[in-house]
């Protein structure tokens, strides 16, 4: 199985700062006949299921802002939130669909500083 | 694009069975796999298993393999997820999500639903 790790566990950011998560896989995700990297990101809020925010490891869902943004190729990836708002208090996954089973990290908890 | 609506809170004993529905509209019932995963109070997100609702062809892990069970309804555009053999450690948000061929990522998800196993 791919293992999925997050950094960090938790981070506190000010409003309108960045918040930058990062993931890495135990197993490169980029698939050489396509070039692309089976690595997606969710935002998860208490009592809600998960929600796509990124796949591609970095095309961005449409309705998704655009201080969401994915970066990273091969096992290292990092999801930025540019000018934290209020309503982005949230656990944030990665998940690589590169092999089964699909796995993610084990999440990160954004909060306000 | 599809929705996903699923079945209501169970609360079982120890040792019992529980089966959980996922119903799809807005879009072709066999156009996209369907998976199952969970996720115990406060942690990560476990994946459980898929089922092809054309054919209903299913690909479990291996940590439920023997104890899970997912099948579809055509003429109602739900698929289920029975969990047998119940232990508290099972207590979890079940949820069920769409992923495709072209599109593989999760999305989008049901609301989830809470099994609570406890004697």
């Amino acid at each position: 199985d791919i293992v999925m790790t997050q950094s960090p566990d938790s981070l506190a950011v000010s409003l309108g700062e960045r918040a930058t998560i990062n993931c890495k896989s135990s197993q490169s995700v980029l698939n050489s006949a396509n070039n692309k990297n089976f690595l997606a990101w969710y935002q998860q809020k208490p009592g809600q299921p998960p929600r796509l925010l990124i796949y591609w490891a970095s095309t961005r869902k449409s309705g998704v802002p655009d201080r969401f943004s994915g970066s990273g190729s091969g096992t290292d990836f990092t999801l930025t939130i540019n000018s934290l708002q209020s309503e982005d208090v949230a656990a944030y996954y990665c998940q690589q669909y590169s092999s089964s089973p699909r796995t993610f990290g084990q999440g990160t908890k954004v909060e306000i500083k | 694009q599809m929705q996903l609506v699923q079945s209501g809170a169970e609360a079982k004993k120890p040792g019992a069975s529980v089966k959980v529905s996922c119903k799809a509209s807005g879009d072709t019932f066999t156009s996209f796999y369907i998976h199952w995963l969970r996720q115990a109070p406060g942690q990560g997100l476990e994946w459980m298993g898929i089922i092809n609702p054309s054919g209903g062809a299913t690909t479990y892990a291996q940590k439920f393999q023997g104890r899970v069970t997912m099948t579809r309804d055509t003429s109602t555009s739900t698929v289920y997820m029975e969990l047998s053999s119940l232990r508290s450690e099972d207590t979890a948000v079940y949820y069920c999500a769409t992923a495709g061929q072209l599109e593989p990522w999760f999305d989008p998800w049901g609301q989830g639903t809470l099994v609570t196993v406890s004697s």
